[in-house]
């Protein structure tokens, strides 16, 4: 079974700062990964897919994956009050790599 | 385009009755998913079907759920007999068919048993 650990914070930054949100995961095997944010109430929507060792950047967002050390992790630059909601890692269960096994999340709060 | 539409958008019922939840996929994607997701154990995957046939209900809680894909463009997730623990916000997503394709969430249906 797959595991996808992340710490449920809430993760507390001023706006303007820099917001590094982390996952590990279990399986060496895991090829992609996925960021989603979820703001309260609503579905999860997907922000990032990195798939290579190293940095992907999208605007604000980073992601940086590290697989000898089993982590990946999301960088939101220049945070803004907007941003805050929970963001979920995933990576795909399955030898089909359709499915995924979701984080519990980690909640960010961005101070005003 | 639309997005994936679920039905319906909240659901109270009692324990012991019948619930079926809806979804129409992204016309288009092949792969279509059901979450479900709790406070206690996040988003958890129930099962998901591949060109309308299920591939993998390992996280089928137990007998009284069911799912059925009859065509592209519809998928129903049952719940008999319900009981107060369904309590939850299940989630369908799909996605086009293939390998890392990012899934598309519907808005959840958010279901009380009570």
């Amino acid at each position: 079974q797959k595991e996808v650990e992340q710490n449920s914070g809430p993760l507390s930054v001023p706006e303007g700062a820099i917001a590094s949100l982390n996952c590990t995961y279990s399986d060496r095997g895991s090829q992609s990964f996925f960021w989603y944010r979820q703001y309260s109430g609503k579905s999860p929507e997907l922000i990032m897919f990195i798939y290579s060792n190293g940095d992907k950047e999208d605007g604000r967002f980073t992601a940086q994956l590290n697989k000898a050390s089993q982590y990946v992790s999301l960088l939101i630059r220049d945070s803004q009050p907007s941003d805050s909601a929970t963001y979920l890692c995933a990576v795909p269960t399955d030898t089909g790599r359709r499915a995924l096994t979701f984080g519990s999340g980690t909640r960010l709060q961005v101070q005003p | 385009d639309a997005g994936v539409i679920q039905s319906p958008r909240h659901e109270v019922t009692e324990m012991g009755q019948e619930v079926t939840l809806r979804c129409k996929p992204i016309s288009g994607h092949n792969s279509l998913f059901w979450y479900r997701q709790t406070m206690m154990r996040g988003l958890e995957l129930l099962i998901y079907f591949n060109n309308n046939v299920p591939i993998d209900d390992s996280g089928m809680p137990e007998d009284r759920f069911s799912a059925k894909m009859p065509n592209a463009s519809f998928s129903t997730l049952k719940i008999q007999p319900s009981e107060p623990r369904d309590s939850a916000v299940y989630f369908c997503a799909s996605s086009l068919s293939g390998e890392d394709q990012p899934q598309h969430f519907g808005d959840g249906t958010r279901l009380s048993i009570l």
